[in-house]
């Protein structure tokens, strides 16, 4: 079972600054996800990774980036924060092998004022 | 296409009672189903799974869910709710390269 951390947990910031929601595991998982949460709503995928050097957008739009320089990083930036911005996001890694079963990170609370 | 419905939006359950939520997918094959749950602050934990086989899974927790592919379900299932179960639980299906999110069932336990 991978670890996997994130960090802040929670962020206050105010509208047009950048910022980078990190997200690391430590069992070598080739996948990895970033999902935006919002109450009574459905996971979002908004980006994913299959290995180093390999980034893709989700199904979810957004206006954020990410990079995948080294297997256990995964740290996703948004240049220009906005108030649209607000909402949960969550990291998970998903094992190489055909099943992708997927473990999460405890999240990030981004709140843009 | 592709979806996952979770028809209950929150239920309620005494403490002690059983607790079955509901999940139906729509999906092109028979996928990998996956249950998960989230406490407040929390990211979400892997409670049970289904790849293949036995269609009645046993989880983490006390938990089961049974899938049923001519009703394209996969109930969860716990004998007796304990208080600390009270959190938001979320279906998901999925394959070698995508999952699919519910939008999740949050449930209350009363004393």
């Amino acid at each position: 079972e991978a670890d996997i951390y994130q960090t802040p947990r929670y962020l206050v910031i105010g509208t047009g600054k950048k910022i980078t929601l990190e997200c690391s595991q430590t069992m070598g998982h080739d996948k990895m996800y970033w999902y935006q949460q919002d109450p009574g709503m459905e996971l979002h995928l908004i980006h994913y990774s299959y290995g180093v050097n390999s980034t893709e957008k989700g199904d979810l739009s957004s206006e954020s980036t990410v990079s995948r320089i080294r297997t256990e990083h995964f740290p996703l930036t948004l240049e220009s924060a906005r108030p649209s911005h607000t909402s949960q996001y969550l990291c998970a890694a998903g094992t190489g092998q055909m099943r992708n079963e997927q473990f999460f990170g405890p999240g990030t609370r981004l709140t843009v004022l | 296409a592709q979806s996952v419905t979770q028809p209950d939006i929150h239920i309620t359950v005494s403490e002690g009672a059983s607790l079955e939520l509901r999940c139906n997918y729509s999906y092109g094959a028979t996928p990998y189903l996956f249950w998960y749950v989230q406490s407040p602050g929390q990211g979400l934990q892997l409670l049970l799974k289904y790849f293949s086989g036995d269609t009645l899974v046993q989880g983490i927790k006390g938990f089961e869910a049974e899938f049923k592919r001519s009703q394209s379900s996969f109930n969860l299932r716990k004998p007796s709710v304990h208080w600390s179960d009270a959190a938001e639980y979320f279906c998901a299906v999925g394959d070698t390269f995508k999952t699919i999110f519910g939008a999740g069932t949050r449930l209350f336990v009363k004393a």
